[in-house]
């Protein structure tokens, strides 16, 4: 069974960089089949989807967080990871990761609440 | 951007009640479309993909259907585990989009 779980600070500075780390445990991170999903879920409970990445390091980002985002994959530790730049309070939600097969995410992480404040 | 609108928003039911969310694209999506149930601090759980087919180890209970622009998540008799909130998300197009939500609470 494929688990995933996030880490990565909890309280992030406005205008700093958000950085979160996905491990993903009971399969490869290499595989043909899959990309590698972040989800963020608002307080306001709205889902948004960030992007994902393949083991190969292509990238699909939604276009409203693309000149903030980067992704990477690291397959020597079974991860991925996830940069958001330049935060600010609209950015604080739970941050989930996921794989995806065809587009649909299978497994998730159990999230991590990441809070933009002073 | 594709925008989807789920309706509705929240709806109280009791165990054993068939319930019906209703999910709509505002502009034709074929079959792309997936339903996720999310609970508070669990790991949310992909229910349906492609409109209509059931994932690996969810119950039968559990069905979807419809193409095009209006889909529906069907629970035929809700179970106690069932309350909960429920997300259909369209993968026709980049950005991926998802609706609103709905809280399945017990009435």
């Amino acid at each position: 069974q494929v688990q995933l779980q996030e880490s990565g600070p909890g309280l992030v500075k406005p205008s700093q960089t958000l950085s979160l780390t996905c491990t993903v445990s009971g399969g490869s991170i290499n595989s043909d089949d899959h990309y590698w999903s972040w989800i963020r879920q608002f307080p306001g409970k709205g889902l948004e989807w960030i992007g994902h990445i393949s083991s190969s390091g292509s990238t699909y980002y939604n276009p409203s967080l693309k000149s903030r985002l980067m992704m990477s994959v690291d397959t020597s530790k079974n991860q991925f990871s996830l940069k958001l730049s330049s935060v600010t309070a609209a950015d604080t939600a739970v941050y989930y990761c996921a794989r995806t097969l065809n587009k649909h995410a299978d497994f998730w992480g159990q999230g991590t609440l990441v809070t933009v404040s002073s | 951007d594709i925008q989807m609108t789920q309706s509705p928003s929240s709806l109280s039911a009791s165990v054993g009640d068939r319930v019906t969310i209703n999910c709509r694209a505002s502009q034709s999506i074929s079959d792309y479309l997936n339903w996720y149930q999310l609970k508070p601090g669990k790991a949310p759980n992909l229910l349906i993909f492609g409109a209509s087919s059931l994932q690996g180890g969810v119950p039968s209970r559990f069905s979807g259907s419809g193409s095009g622009t209006d889909f529906t998540l069907t629970i035929s008799s809700l179970q106690p585990e069932d309350f909960a909130t429920y997300f259909c998300q369209q993968t026709y197009s980049i950005p991926l989009t998802f609706g609103q939500g709905t809280k399945v609470e017990i009435k």
